[in-house]
């Protein structure tokens, strides 16, 4: 049973360009999760989808926008770069209470 | 201000000895999570504490909810190298989970 998985694993930018990331859930897993994760800190909750639908939101700019498709699969967008985009972008599935990350991408924007 | 304060920051030991990190808010939480996370990979849950004053026992890893549900307390027993990683605590107060910015954690041979 394959876990979480994310593409790509890393991947470089520049600013004002937009980016298109992905997430394959855990098999079963209904509900994902992105997060960012800047050096040296935690993962910050970007959002929330379940049943192709945002469920919930932190505090980030429009700029940020995703989607899940019917397979429960998702993407993360985010339009026109800024450097201080560049972080671990981490994914996560859940069921119920238990979330499993994936490896993250790890984005750099120049 | 981070909603879930860790420390120490930054963590060097040596193998065999023992170490204590926290986990504090001002903020009542339901439940608090333990994760670590490896350079290069996502956070692994580790425990799940609910009831106040609660301890958990995991091999060498002793986790503990405080009475008053605002903070945690991770001990790890004689530290091993694979130990080494970030430590992160994780909250669900408002249906968004929030996480500390982590203990990173370094057990030398």
């Amino acid at each position: 049973d394959a876990g979480v998985t994310q593409s790509p694993t890393h991947l470089i930018k520049t600013r004002g360009q937009q980016v298109t990331l992905r997430c394959s859930p855990k098999s079963g897993h209904d509900t994902v999760s992105w997060y960012q994760q800047a050096l040296g800190q935690g993962p910050q909750f970007i959002f929330q989808y379940y049943e192709e639908e945002e469920r919930q939101r932190g505090n980030f700019p429009d700029r940020f926008s995703g989607h899940q498709f019917p397979n429960y699969s998702s993407e993360l967008n985010v339009n026109a770069l800024l450097l201080g985009d560049s972080a671990l972008y981490l994914c996560a599935s859940s069921l119920g209470a238990e979330q499993f990350f994936g490896p993250g991408t790890r984005l750099t924007v120049l | 201000t981070q909603l879930l304060e860790q420390s120490p920051q930054f963590l060097s030991i040596q193998e065999g000895e023992n170490l204590t990190v926290y986990c504090n808010s001002s903020s009542v939480f339901s439940s608090l999570q333990w994760y670590r996370q490896e350079p290069g990979e996502g956070p692994v849950l580790l425990v799940t504490v609910v009831t106040g004053g609660e301890v958990k026992k995991l091999k060498r890893l002793t986790f503990q909810f405080g009475d008053a549900r605002k903070d945690s307390s991770l001990h790890i027993t004689a530290a091993q190298p694979g130990d080494t990683g970030l430590y992160l605590c994780a909250g669900d107060p408002d249906n968004d989970m929030r996480f500390g910015a982590g203990t990173r954690l370094t057990v030398k041979p």
